[in-house]
């Protein structure tokens, strides 16, 4: 199947601080990215949908000022959260969907686990 | 999207198959069932999906019954590299493709 890379992987950044994570899809053209949090011992939760030069979508709770997500090409977005503080320390995982992909072709990143100090 | 039921834990024998049920009544006609699987600290991964015939692929089988309220994913063989929190998803296929993941099933394959 298809490759989708998040850098990095682990990332330990300061309250207040704002840290930026890259969802990348290698070997294929990502028309739509999804991103989603998973807290320990729960399930993943959908945070937005971007597709490419477009504003993302935020799903009702998720606050698009705090977690700003860009998908400027076809092969990456980014997600910047904002003045982290402790709460926001989870998983972060990224998905992606080529043009062409038929109903079940989303492709999930590694995750980036976000640890806020 | 129809809401779906899973057991919360499930243990397996190493070499044995095993049988994952979930439970979704309230499927809509237009549904697809879909299983992914997360195995510790990585991305879900695609199992196998299907909308009311039985499926199978390198990975698993599905098998859904006729009333379409329940199904249930069938590892043939299970290794402790199968150990994982596996979830079974309904979804419309034609809609935009987000996924909404429950609670899952904590899979356990012991030697």
């Amino acid at each position: 199947g298809a490759v989708v890379s998040q850098h990095p992987s682990r990332v330990i950044c300061k309250s207040g601080t704002s840290v930026k994570i890259e969802c990348r899809s290698l070997d294929f053209q990502a028309t739509t990215m999804f991103w989603y949090r998973q807290f320990p011992k729960q399930s993943l939760m959908l945070m937005a949908t971007s597709n490419e030069g477009s504003k993302a979508t935020y799903e009702q709770g998720v606050e698009k000022d705090k977690f700003l997500i860009n998908h400027a090409s076809l092969t990456l977005s980014t997600l910047t959260v904002t003045s982290a503080h402790p709460e926001d320390s989870s998983f972060y995982i990224c998905s992606a969907r080529g043009r062409l992909a038929v109903s079940y072709e989303q492709y999930f990143g590694p995750g980036t686990r976000l640890t806020v100090t | 999207d129809a809401k779906t039921t899973q057991p919360p834990s499930m243990d397996c024998a190493e070499g044995r198959a095993a049988n994952l049920p979930c439970n979704h009544s309230t499927i809509s006609g237009n549904e697809y069932v879909y299983w992914y699987r997360q195995i510790h600290s990585q991305g879900p991964q695609y199992i196998i999906h299907g909308l009311k015939n039985n499926e199978t692929n390198e990975m698993a089988s599905l098998i859904i019954t006729e009333d379409r309220k329940s199904s249930t994913l069938i590892l043939p063989h299970a290794t402790l590299r199968d150990t994982a929190v596996y979830y079974c998803i309904v979804r419309v296929s034609s809609n935009d493709y987000k996924l909404s993941f429950g609670a899952g099933t904590t899979v356990t394959v012991r030697a």
